[in-house]
């Protein structure tokens, strides 16, 4: 069954380092997201990005990060300049549809650490 | 403000029983998703409810849209459904078409022994 493929699975950095982090969705799928777990805490939306263009963001997506598509497969969040306080798992959804219409399918995860 | 509450935050089982996770949130919403998220942390979507119920192996979920509450049912329960089990809804608030911006509850944490 075709999945959702993030790297790395653990990213180390120190405050104020730029980080990219990797996601391959699933080949056929349009809407792609990105989420936040920061440890012991709710799952929180980041990012929405469909059609090439980021169609719904939260608060918490400000200046400092970032989605692209670079090409047909990559999708990619880069933080520029990380906090310690940007430590979460992050994870990578897609959907053939949007989410009030199709199921989410996620990837595993990258668990940054910001020190 | 649109808050999701699951009950119970914990839940310990013996394998066999018959399990009810309960999620209750405040605002009309357009989708209901049932999550289940795995020791090592990775998410997997288990339902999208818009209403009704539907039904997957030991695994059934129901909404209702009128009481702003959903459930999630496991039969059998068997120790490998040991994980959390998340809740999250898309308020209507959000917009009519597509996208991913859901409000999550906090996720009961169930543990079925053998």
């Amino acid at each position: 069954e075709p999945e959702v493929t993030q790297t790395p699975s653990h990213q180390v950095t120190q405050m104020g380092q730029e980080v990219i982090l990797r996601c391959v969705p699933i080949s056929n799928h349009l809407y792609f997201y990105w989420y936040r777990q920061i440890l012991g805490q709710k799952v929180e939306f980041l990012v929405s990005f469909y059609n090439n263009e980021i169609s719904e963001k939260s608060e918490i997506f400000d200046d400092q990060f970032s989605v692209e598509r670079p090409d047909g497969s990559n999708f990619t969040l880069k933080i520029r300049s990380t906090k310690l306080e940007d430590s979460a798992m992050y994870f990578c959804a897609s959907s053939t549809q949007g989410a009030y219409n199709s199921p989410l399918h996620f990837g595993n995860g990258t668990r940054l650490t910001v020190t | 403000k649109n808050e999701v509450e699951q009950s119970p935050q914990n839940l310990t089982a013996q394998e066999g029983e018959f399990i009810t996770i309960n999620c209750s949130y405040s605002v009309g919403i357009s989708a209901l998703h049932w999550l289940q998220q795995h020791p090592g942390g990775g998410i997997v979507s288990l339902f999208m409810l818009s209403s009704g119920k539907k039904k997957h192996g030991r695994l059934i979920a129901t909404i209702n849209i009128q009481e702003k509450h959903s459930s999630l049912h496991i039969t059998a329960s068997h120790p490998r459904d040991s994980a959390v089990y998340i809740c999250a809804v898309r308020p209507v608030s959000f917009g009519g078409t597509s996208y991913g911006k859901l409000t999550f509850g906090q996720g009961t944490i169930l543990t079925v022994h053998p």
